[in-house]
């Protein structure tokens, strides 16, 4: 079936150190989405892609989505505590319905 | 209201039991959406509407569960007869649709524990 994939699952970085999470459908998006969720609450929406190669920008988190509208990442540039979290990557399948990856789960290391 | 609320916010059933979770969605938002989120997973699509009409149920795990959106507002997911595996948290969520597609704005969620 159509599924958003991601990966990795989780991530332990140092306080400084960059992180990146990649998402991957098996299917063409016509946009892709990407939300944060914080420990024992619930996603929140960071921002949203749409165009082919389309790069944004948010502070220290840079967002892209590929050529061919089936891939994404997220990379946090010089992590802080308060990025902590889990993001999830999601995207519109067949009639809207929007569909979440698993998740990578970042844990920073003071 | 200002946010997507939910109720309640914590509910424990024993198997067997019905229960009923609400979402009262951000004012205006036409779509609507229900997700179940096992610990440590993402979110899983249950159904969604566009207003009063429900337009996808294929995440729906069985026939015991149940939703509605009669007014094209307020909705209510009904489990039957709730089993363990129905343990999770019940994420609703809206959307004010533009020409990009959906953004969600989730509620708190509804964390069902079945003894």
């Amino acid at each position: 079936g159509q599924q958003v994939m991601q990966i990795p699952q989780y991530q332990h970085v140092q306080e400084g150190e960059d992180f990146t999470t990649y998402c991957n459908s098996s299917t063409t998006l016509s946009n892709i989405q990407w939300y944060k969720q914080r420990p024992g609450g619930h996603p929140v929406f960071l921002i949203q892609l749409v165009k082919s190669g389309e790069v944004k920008k948010q502070k220290r988190l840079t967002f892209q989505f590929g050529e061919a509208k089936k891939n994404s990442s997220l990379h946090i540039t010089a992590t802080q505590t308060t990025d902590v979290g889990t993001y999830f990557c999601a995207g519109p399948l067949r009639d809207d319905k929007i569909i979440f990856g698993k998740g990578t789960r970042l844990h920073i290391l003071p | 209201g200002a946010g997507v609320s939910q109720s309640p916010r914590y509910k424990v059933a024993k198997r067997g039991q019905d229960v009923a979770l609400r979402c009262d969605p951000i004012s205006g938002h036409v779509s609507l959406f229900w997700y179940q989120q096992a610990l440590g997973q993402g979110p899983e699509f249950l159904t969604y509407f566009q207003n009063e009409a429900q337009l996808d149920k294929s995440g729906l795990p069985s026939d015991r569960f149940f939703a509605e959106r009669p007014e094209g507002s307020v909705s209510t997911l009904k489990i039957q007869r709730t089993q363990q595996e129905d343990s999770a948290v019940y994420l609703c969520a809206s959307s004010l649709k533009d020409r990009f597609g959906e953004k969600l704005f989730f509620g708190s969620g509804t964390q069902l524990s079945v003894l």
